[in-house]
């Protein structure tokens, strides 16, 4: 079935540090792949997404490319602040049939330090 | 803009008891989603909607029914509670079952006692 595998957290940066958090998936077919965010005691809140192969997902920031070759979508940014500190999960979609269920990552915790 | 609305947002419940749990999508939204996140865990697809029909199931125990209304807003009802119930219930909703983004709600957390 469809999986979804992230890099193992928790990380901690200073604040002004490059981040990037790994993810992988399997899946048949074509997903559309997400990243959501989940701030302290709050919900998900999309962050950006790519529907299909190379696009590049972008907001606040963050960036990811849809990479079909190594079926990775791996969350960047190039200068992390203290106000990104929250959980970060990495979702597919798969894009055939009636299934349009999320499959999310265990997610990974980032703290920011000033 | 107008968010996914659930309620209530905290619910204590003693074991056995029932409980439902409320979503209203964003309007014009008719496909909604109910997912279930235990402690320090990733979210897990419970049921979904779309045009009042269930569309897909997930791992929802059979103590567990949803149903998605005229209004397109849902209810998931919760029956004979047990304390691995004890979760945040996430509703999320999207313009269509096709459509991909997916948006989510704040929550309802579920204490079993």
């Amino acid at each position: 079935g469809d999986s979804v595998t992230q890099m193992e957290g928790p990380v901690t940066l200073s604040e002004e540090a490059f981040l990037t958090i790994n993810c992988t998936y399997t899946a048949t077919g074509y997903p559309s792949l997400f990243w959501y965010v989940q701030y302290p005691g709050e919900g998900l809140q999309l962050l950006l997404k790519a529907t299909k192969a190379d696009d590049k997902g972008s907001n606040k920031g963050f960036e990811a490319t849809y990479r079909k070759e190594t079926t990775s979508f791996h969350l960047e940014k190039g200068s992390v602040q203290v106000s990104d500190s929250a959980v970060y999960f990495c979702a597919l979609r798969w894009s055939g049939g009636s299934n349009y269920k999320l499959t999310f990552g265990k997610g990974t915790l980032l703290t920011v330090n000033p | 803009a107008a968010g996914v609305i659930q309620s209530p947002r905290h619910l204590i419940k003693e074991k056995r008891e029932t409980a439902t749990l409320k979503c209203y999508p964003i309007p014009r939204h008719d496909t909604v989603y109910w997912y279930q996140q235990g402690p320090g865990q990733d979210p897990q697809f419970l049921i979904s909607f779309y045009e009042k029909m269930q569309s897909d199931k997930g791992s929802i125990p059979d103590r567990f029914s949803a149903q998605q209304f005229s209004d397109y807003h849902s209810e998931l009802n919760m029956s004979s509670l047990e304390l691995g119930d004890s979760a945040l219930y996430f509703c999320a909703s999207s313009l269509s079952a096709g459509t991909d983004t997916q948006y989510f709600g704040p929550g309802t957390r579920l204490t079993v006692l």
